[in-house]
């Protein structure tokens, strides 16, 4: 169970694209999702908490309007990085935690990441 | 600010032997504690949670905690290659649900 599935896994653009991100959560709902994004050899850095019919929770640091966020349903959100550019090049990866009502010691599960590059 | 403390490693065992990670955290209110590894390239997978004093075991994997000391440790036994791989402590931030991380320890295991 707790299978969270991340499309696409590769997008390669140029520069000035809008790309899209989805994150679905198949066997279970969630309430909340996360978004993070990781560099090479660096941590992973969270960039935003997304919270079902609600606005995300953006960290410090991270333009809300480059990084669209949208939790419509209980198991889908999606990130759309606006008007992307080389600096945005990285691997971004969703995770949800199933809702705290399901039981207090909730993990996150990870999609399996996207890989994006642009040119 | 709460934070969450490992070894970066390279940390490196022979096949077969005991791979030790440790990792200490800041809050004394964190309730729940995880361990992902994470393959080169790859996305971290949930590999044990712990939430009470003492051990937990799965498999060849156990997981300690000690809130008083505040420190959470992995034993893997029986290092296989197939372990190598960056291993990151999370703990729950109980404000809003968050994950700390913390930087990840490598794991060599030499065949």
């Amino acid at each position: 169970g707790a299978v969270v599935s991340q499309h696409p896994s590769r997008v390669i653009c140029k520069s000035g694209t809008s790309v899209k991100i989805e994150c679905r959560s198949l066997d279970f709902q969630a309430t909340t999702m996360f978004w993070y994004r990781q560099f090479p050899k660096q941590s992973l850095m969270l960039m935003a908490t997304s919270n079902e019919g609600s606005k995300a929770t953006y960290e410090q640091g991270v333009e809300k309007d480059k990084f669209l966020i949208n939790h419509a349903s209980l198991t889908l959100s999606t990130l759309t990085v606006t008007s992307a550019h080389p600096e945005d090049s990285s691997f971004y990866i969703c995770s949800a935690r199933p809702p705290p009502w399901e039981g207090v010691h909730q993990p996150q599960h990870f999609g399996d990441g996207t890989r994006l590059s642009i040119l | 600010q709460k934070e969450v403390e490992q070894n970066s490693g390279p940390l490196s065992v022979p096949e077969g032997a005991i791979a030790s990670l440790n990792c200490t955290y800041s809050d004394r209110g964190s309730q729940s504690f995880f361990w992902y590894r994470q393959y080169s390239g790859k996305s971290p997978e949930l590999i044990m949670s712990i939430y009470s004093n003492g051990d937990k075991e799965d498999g060849r994997f156990t997981a300690q905690l000690n809130k008083a000391s505040q420190y959470v440790s992995l034993l893997i036994r029986d290092s296989q290659p197939s372990d190598s791989a960056t291993y990151l402590c999370a703990v729950n931030d109980n404000q809003g649900g968050k994950l700390i991380f913390g930087q990840g320890t490598e794991l060599s295991v030499k065949p």
